[in-house]
């Protein structure tokens, strides 16, 4: 299974932009980039996935690389119900393969 | 409302005896998952189902068994439940099992096994 690198955590403000970067430079030419959340006491939440080009959708945007090396997942204006665990996957068949993810604190 | 449905959210339990968690979902999916999540180690596949009587293991199976009787229904077994299968559990369906597909994850449940 092709790996990701994620930050351990990150923090933002509350209705500031939020960029969670995530690097994949074994990726495949099959491999989807999809995103899922975890909030607290929950099960994962799928946020977006993408292929090759950049996709929005109305919890956020996908930015991937023209390389399709790095991507990175935008938070438009967060909130509070924001913080959560989130995930950068690769995704070639049935499996999702979870990494550690990266913590997301949003301030007040 | 489109949902995956788990029972119980909570068990405590003891060695030895037998368990089942129930997992359903009501949305015709084809493809359903088992994951155990538990610190450090993250998310990791148990079993996975791709249609009604087609079943394979995922990363992490012993100690588990599951049947794919009925399309809405997944059951996770554990025959002999031992300590080091207190976990936090969640079964997860999506349309096709396919890579672009969604994957929707119920609440999860929490075993602890004494």
């Amino acid at each position: 299974d092709a790996k990701t690198t994620q930050p351990n955590s990150m923090e933002s403000n509350e209705e500031e932009p939020v960029h969670l970067p995530c690097n994949h430079s074994t990726i495949s030419g099959t491999d989807y980039i999809h995103w899922y959340r975890q909030l607290p006491s929950q099960g994962p939440e799928y946020v977006i996935h993408g292929l090759t080009s950049n996709v929005n959708n109305r919890m956020a945007s996908l930015a991937i690389a023209e390389d399709r090396k790095s991507s990175t997942l935008i938070l438009h204006r967060a909130t509070l119900r924001d913080a959560a665990v989130y995930y950068c996957i690769l995704r070639f068949q049935q499996k999702l393969v979870f990494g550690q993810g990266t913590r997301l604190t949003i301030n007040p | 409302e489109a949902q995956v449905t788990q029972n119980p959210r909570y068990l405590i339990t003891v060695t030895g005896k037998k368990l089942t968690v129930t997992c359903s979902q009501n949305m015709n999916h084809e493809y359903m998952s088992w994951y155990r999540q538990d610190p450090g180690l993250g998310l990791r596949q148990i079993y996975y189902s791709m249609n009604v009587e087609v079943t394979d293991k995922g990363d992490v199976p012993e100690g588990y068994k599951v049947s794919r009787k009925e399309k809405r229904n997944f059951p996770l077994i554990l025959e002999s439940p031992s300590p080091n299968q207190t976990s936090l559990y969640f079964c997860a369906s999506s349309l096709r099992g396919l890579a672009p597909d969604t994957q929707y994850f119920g609440p999860g449940t929490r075993l602890t096994v004494l």
